[in-house]
């Protein structure tokens, strides 16, 4: 069936450092690629998003990229600092009918000061 | 304030006992959806609906059921709850087309 693939599940940076998680999909229809992120006993909260028509897109420090081909995408978090410390989820979307959207299983990251 | 709520926040129940966690959005969103989070799994669909008296099926239906009779409220059934769905379940909306979901506070569910 569909799904998302995402690594590390978990990452540890040094503050300052840079963060990458990747995500993968198996479904080419998905045109839609948020990612969430989520501080201990909180709501998931979208951080950025991506859809199919373009391969980058930049938020200060945080980046996604997106390779469809290759049904990839990341996130790039520069200049880690421990308020980033959360899990992360990335998700594919796409809209047939409905609006079925698949989460990956996420990625706890610690930044360390 | 924009906000989507869920009811109750914390609930534990025994098997068997029919419940409702109730959603609710005030963004006039069209798209609302709902999730369980378990531990290594991420999030998981379980009904979204597109607009009133339109849902569907996400990838973990079993067990639940939904409605949409109003525009504004997308509450969750579980007939007869069983401890495997023991889980914190959120609440989501969004704008009709695949886009941003604002999720409400979760409800975490115990099912003995």
């Amino acid at each position: 069936g569909e799904n998302v693939e995402q690594h590390p599940s978990t990452l540890s940076v040094q503050e300052g450092d840079s963060a990458v998680i990747k995500c993968t999909y198996s479904d080419s229809a998905s045109n839609y690629f948020p990612w969430y992120k989520q501080e201990l006993g909180k709501r998931p909260q979208l951080i950025i998003d991506i859809r199919s028509n373009v391969g980058e897109k930049k938020d200060q420090r945080i980046a996604v990229t997106l390779n469809k081909t290759a049904k990839h995408f990341s996130l790039h978090i520069t200049e880690t600092q421990p308020e980033d410390s959360a899990v992360y989820f990335c998700a594919a979307s796409k809209r047939t009918g409905g609006f079925k959207t698949i989460f990956g299983a996420g990625t706890r990251l610690f930044v360390k000061a | 304030e924009a906000q989507v709520t869920q009811n109750p926040r914390y609930l534990i129940t025994v098997t068997g006992k029919k419940l409702t966690v109730t959603c609710s959005q005030n963004m006039n969103h069209e798209y609302m959806s709902w999730y369980r989070q378990d531990p290594g799994l991420g999030l998981r669909q379980i009904y979204y609906s597109m607009n009133v008296e339109v849902t569907d099926k996400g990838d973990v239906p079993e067990g639940y059921k939904v409605s949409r009779k109003e525009k504004r409220n997308f509450p969750l059934i579980l007939e007869s709850p069983s401890p495997n769905q023991t889980s914190l379940y959120f609440c989501a909306s969004s704008l009709g087309e695949p886009h941003e979901q604002y999720f409400g506070p979760g409800t975490r569910l115990t099912v003995t």
